[in-house]
């Protein structure tokens, strides 16, 4: 079945370490992107990436980081300078040719609890 | 830039009642709008789509929502509500974001409770 896998589900961290976020995708999209969701507040985009080796800012990109080495993968990096990184985590894909509109698709989410 | 509001934070209604859940975007040209339901703990689903043609679109689960471009709105409605659409709902309007680059801006959703 095609889709995006994000695990794990839940992730448990101790102030001051780095996390990282797995997100995979087999929809052969060539776009991704990771959101924060935090309760009342919608999602908001962290960074995205149109391409393999290359990825932007989204809206709150402070303290994470990312990479696309390959099409299918594009972990996240929570890193220790994030001030509040408890929060639920989304992760999408889309195409991003042909004619619009380009829905993403999501995973299932990680939820991340720093303590 | 886009923006998206979801006036309503809340909204309980009665099984086999009919829903209309509000959405206004904020967008200098044609948007592309859609609607995502999230069930808790969970990801997001595509309800439904817009780009152009008809101004009312159809979507699963029995929904539709109609795009009035002269009140900047894109209002999701559903004739019967069934209890397990009880869940949070949520607009988005998709844009270019600088050369080839798109993405979406959410609102920041409504929770519909159904009561029984």
């Amino acid at each position: 079945d095609g889709g995006i896998t994000q695990s794990p589900k839940y992730l448990f961290r101790k102030e001051g370490q780095n996390v990282t976020l797995s997100c995979e995708q087999n929809l052969n999209h060539d776009a991704m992107y990771w959101y924060r969701q935090d309760p009342g507040q919608g999602l908001r985009l962290i960074y995205y990436s149109q391409i393999v080796n290359d990825f932007q800012k989204g809206d709150i990109a402070e303290g994470y980081s990312v990479s696309r080495e390959k099409k299918e993968s594009f972990p996240l990096t929570v890193t220790s300078a994030q001030k509040n990184p408890t929060a639920f985590y989304l992760c999408a894909s889309s195409i991003r040719t042909g004619l619009p509109p380009y829905e993403q698709y999501f995973g299932p989410g990680t939820r991340l609890t720093v303590t | 830039a886009q923006s998206v509001t979801q006036p309503d934070i809340h909204i309980t209604v009665s099984e086999g009642a009919s829903l209309e859940l509000r959405c206004n975007y904020s967008y200098g040209a044609t948007p592309y709008l859609f609607w995502y339901v999230q069930s808790p703990g969970q990801g997001l689903q595509l309800l439904l789509k817009y780009f152009s043609g008809d101004t009312l679109v159809q979507g699963i689960k029995g929904f539709e929502a109609e795009f009035k471009r002269s009140q900047s709105s894109f209002n999701l409605r559903k004739p019967s509500v069934h209890w397990s659409d009880a869940a949070e709902y949520f607009c988005a309007v998709g844009a270019r974001s600088g050369g080839s680059n798109y993405k979406l801006t959410f609102g920041k959703g409504t929770l519909l409770t159904v009561n029984p």
